[in-house]
């Protein structure tokens, strides 16, 4: 696609609850992103693809999360069991995977846990 | 270890005033800086990067490998620019290409 997009943009669900949330990034870009932003905070790093796997997952704040990318393009992030803790909006990268060239973000999703 | 820091999480000039948001490093190779913008309601989108030596929207920025800094500037500060700004690093790290941002600066210009 033109742009990075994720889906949904907006998701208020109920603590305990499972959430996907899902990423499409540029099309021929090898690398992705995943990002968490929360209010008044900056990016927290979460995970980085390249290609499928993921070299880097240092930033996932706990088992409860996930992710996987299939066919070098569509990731998914899994939170399990959301807590209040987790709301945030989370944001997704992508770029060519060599440095320069800089990313391109998505919209991000903003998730709501009540 | 923090790679990228930015020490001011908050930063207000009058309009027409020069501006700094400060951006230091921490690596041993040579990395590729960049500063990323976030205007309100908007997402964060790519302001300007080392390697082009561009100035956008009369902002610029000069990476100084002695001071390991990369601040951003610009000389009469606009209503326009109130918005968030990352500072960042691309690098090679042991786990490939990657990318680290500082914790950001939320800019005000005051009318």
């Amino acid at each position: 696609g033109a742009g990075v997009s994720q889906s949904p943009s907006n998701k208020v669900t109920e603590k305990g609850k499972d959430v996907e949330l899902r990423c499409d990034p540029i099309s021929g870009h090898t690398a992705l992103y995943w990002y968490r932003q929360s209010l008044g905070q900056g990016l927290e790093f979460l995970i980085y693809f390249q290609g499928n796997s993921a070299p880097d997952k240092s930033g996932l704040p706990s088992d409860r999360f996930s992710a996987e990318r299939t066919g070098g393009s569509v990731s998914t992030l899994t939170i399990q069991r959301t807590q209040q803790e987790d709301s945030a909006v989370y944001l997704c990268a992508s770029s060519l995977g060599r440095g320069g060239y800089g990313y391109t973000f998505g919209s991000g999703t903003r998730l709501t846990v009540v | 270890a923090q790679r990228v820091t930015q020490p001011e999480k908050l930063l207000s000039v009058f309009k027409g005033a020069p501006v700094e948001l400060k951006c230091n490093y921490s690596y041993s190779g040579s990395p590729e800086l960049f500063w990323y913008v976030q205007y309100s309601r908007q997402r964060l989108q790519l302001l300007l990067r080392h390697i082009s030596r561009e100035s956008i929207k009369g902002f610029t920025a000069d990476l100084n490998k002695g001071e390991t800094s990369f601040h951003l500037k610009k000389p009469f500060a606009q209503e326009e620019d109130s918005a968030m700004y990352y500072c960042a690093l691309s690098g090679i790290m042991n786990t490939g290409n990657q990318f680290y941002f500082g914790t950001g600066t939320s800019l005000t210009v005051i009318p």
